[in-house]
């Protein structure tokens, strides 16, 4: 089955860019979608079809996706973007939907 | 805004079934184009795409859980439901209902935008 492989954790100073990244065999070919979820919340989602931002998330969120990696990019970290975050993809080799292993972002 | 409530018992006795209920507001199911869906997530771990359903009944399920997954639609309570048998303590975990909406023209798949605030169900005797 597809496998989607994240950092376990990234950590970021206030102000500064927290970059996630989300391996998958071509994933390049794939949308990749990207959600937040806080301790004790339901996911968030912050970025679909690769880069695109539903409304009410802040441009602060961005992604990119290309080869075997696609990446999400915070900027201008806040202590609010403290979180997990995961990846998603749909395979159409297997019609199922996979989730990324996550990575907890931490602001130091 | 839509809005997605589960419902359900969260304690299960191992071997018995497992049935939760989302209820959904703010929009109607039987609008099309959306799918459905249950995603899970064991403690401390990762989500897991359980399913999900289309408002005239047509379902896929994560193979992994297929002969044990049903999931069902009532169009005229606004509601979907999942049925998880054979349950054992492997199948603890929080449980979300979300709605999924297709990228694009719908062959790249679907992204899930709305998601309720998920129950735990724990299996236990």
């Amino acid at each position: 089955s597809y496998v989607l492989t994240q950092p376990p954790s990234v950590s970021v100073a206030p102000g500064q860019t927290a970059r996630i990244t989300c391996g998958g065999n071509n994933i390049g070919s794939k949308s990749v979608h990207w959600y937040q979820q806080k301790p004790g919340q339901a996911p968030v989602l912050v970025v679909y079809d690769d880069s695109d931002r539903p409304s009410g998330i802040p441009e602060r969120f961005s992604g990119s996706n290309s080869g075997n990696t696609a990446t999400l990019t915070i900027s201008r970290v806040e202590a609010g973007d403290e979180a997990d975050y995961y990846c998603q993809v749909w395979d159409s080799s297997s019609d199922l939907y996979v989730f990324g292993t996550g990575t907890k972002v931490t602001v130091l | 805004q839509v809005q997605l409530q589960e419902s359900g018992p969260g304690l299960v006795k191992p071997s018995q079934t497992l049935s939760l209920t989302c209820t959904v507001s703010g929009g109607s199911i039987s609008s099309g184009g959306y799918y459905w869906s249950w995603i899970r997530q064991h403690p401390g771990k990762g989500l897991e795409w359980i399913g999900y359903i289309y408002y005239s009944g047509s379902t896929y399920y994560n193979p992994s859980l297929k002969s044990r997954v049903t999931i069902s639609v009532d169009t005229s309570k606004n509601q979907f439901s999942l049925k998880l048998s054979s349950v054992t303590a492997a199948d603890t975990a929080v449980y979300y209902c979300a709605r999924a909406s297709c990228v694009r023209d719908c062959y790249s798949g679907y992204y899930f935008d709305y998601w309720g605030q998920g129950t735990l169900v724990t299996v236990s005797s």
